[in-house]
């Protein structure tokens, strides 16, 4: 058990839907990243956010937006869905700090996100 | 821009036999190198990782990579694997922007 956890594990919904996948980082756990691993395109890092902010943006679609919130949790948004979206989204926190550091991310069991 | 390259898609070991999975990064300084392992519907778990110092990396589970600057490597090795060990194993790179790129995995399958 990582300590991150997810919810909901499953989503099935269909397309041009919009779903929230939610996210609690470890206890003391500042960073919180979004990835979205697919057959196709394998693993690829989504966002990430550092005690409330934006600090880093990867292949995120301008359909899709995250937040965190005080409590740090943090909720990834995705709407007008396609079929294309149908992943595996994991969530990953560290206790990183600013400036490459090399901490290690640990991940959250993921959410299964299927679009019909 | 950085980047990793996990050039075996599939790798099929015996049971007890050794391993070495291949990693190869592209990246203008010294990165941060990092081996995860992902189970079967279970989210990634980290190996090992290199940040500086001693080239030879000892992780978890009996694993350990060698950081090769002059080949721009970071293979993983096993000396002996267990039917436990089948799952996929992404090498990934952390550059100095934090963004943290992942291989495409390799997929380890052990025979029995």
């Amino acid at each position: 058990d990582s300590g991150v956890t997810q919810t909901p594990k499953h989503l099935i919904t269909a397309t041009g839907q919009r779903v929230t996948l939610r996210c609690s980082p470890r206890s003391g756990d500042l960073s919180v990243y979004w990835y979205q691993q697919s057959l196709d395109q394998g693993l690829q890092f989504l966002i990430q956010y550092y005690n409330g902010e934006e600090r880093a943006k990867g292949n995120i679609l301008e359909r899709f937006s995250a937040q965190q919130f005080p409590d740090l949790h943090s909720e990834l948004n995705l709407s007008s869905l396609e079929l294309g979206d149908s992943a595996l989204y994991f969530c990953a926190s560290s206790g990183h700090l600013w400036g490459g550091s090399g901490y290690e991310q640990f991940f959250g069991p993921g959410t299964r996100l299927t679009v019909l | 821009a950085q980047s990793v390259t996990q050039p075996d898609i599939h790798i099929t070991v015996s049971e007890g036999a050794s391993l070495e999975l291949r990693c190869n990064y592209s990246y203008g300084a010294t990165p941060y190198l990092f081996w995860y392992v992902q189970s079967p519907g279970q989210g990634l778990q980290l190996l090992l990782k290199y940040f500086s110092g001693d080239t030879l990396v000892q992780g978890i589970k009996g694993f350990e990579a060698e950081f090769k600057r002059s080949q721009s490597s970071f293979n993983l090795r096993k000396p002996s694997v267990h039917w436990s060990d089948a799952a996929e194993y992404f090498c990934a790179v952390e550059g100095a922007d934090d963004k943290i790129i992942f291989g495409k995995g390799t997929r380890l399958h052990i025979l029995p």
